[in-house]
């Protein structure tokens, strides 16, 4: 089945030091994001690739970075982890027709399972 | 921007019962998804649907986009419906507005 996987599932690391979160799709999308959900809330975007245009929002901090080497994988970077960044993280697909006068965001976006952070 | 927002909050039911969840947006939107985020966190994609009606067995969702709102529908409630169900609709640049969340408990 075509899906979107996240490894590892659960991933501890010691406060400040580098850690990467990995996501694959078998899907084919050409839109990838990442998000942070804290407990009891909705998912908070961080950035997305269009392809291979990078877009950061506005108030994701600079410890987070993102690569995306091709169009299957795409890796979160957490530079110097805090204890405030402990979270979920999910990562999300979504296939965006390249149309003029087209709709961003408009497109069913399909999540992994999330890999759940501990900052010790 | 986009406001969205679900009741109830909180939902208790007993298995077998029958339920409705709201979400309200204030603005017109070409898009409205509907998630279960289980106990274990996992994010499942329940509807994609900007207008009309869908069914997926037990479960089924209604948009009227004109008047604003989306509603989904539970019926039989097992235990394994538990978790948050939240609903989502795009704003530009490819953000989804996502509304607070119905956090829903079936007991059995």
């Amino acid at each position: 089945d075509a899906m979107v996987i996240q490894n590892p599932r659960y991933q501890v690391t010691q406060f400040g030091k580098p850690v990467t979160l990995s996501c694959s799709q078998t899907l084919n999308h050409n839109v990838m994001y990442w998000y942070q959900q804290k407990s009891s809330q909705a998912p908070k975007l961080l950035f997305h690739y269009y392809d291979k245009d990078f877009n950061n929002e506005a108030d994701t901090p600079d410890n987070f970075q993102s690569r995306r080497p091709n169009t299957s994988f795409c890796f979160l970077d957490i530079r110097s982890p805090g204890l405030g960044d402990a979270a979920m993280y999910l990562c999300a697909t979504s296939r965006e027709p390249q149309l003029a006068g087209f709709v961003a965001g408009s497109y069913e976006q399909y999540f992994g399972p999330g890999t759940r952070l501990t900052v010790t | 921007g986009i406001q969205v927002e679900q009741s109830p909050p909180d939902l208790i039911l007993q298995e077998g019962a029958n339920s409705t969840l709201r979400c309200n947006f204030s603005d017109s939107v070409n898009n409205l998804q509907w998630f279960h985020q289980n106990p274990w966190g996992q994010l499942i994609n329940l509807f994609y649907i900007p207008s009309g009606t869908k069914q997926n067995g037990r479960l089924s969702a209604t948009t009227v986009a004109t008047e604003r709102y989306s509603l989904l529908y539970i019926s039989s409630s097992q235990t394994t419906d538990s978790g948050v169900y939240f609903c989502a609709v795009p704003d530009s640049n490819y953000q989804l507005i996502w509304g607070a969340g119905t956090k829903l408990i079936i007991k059995p």
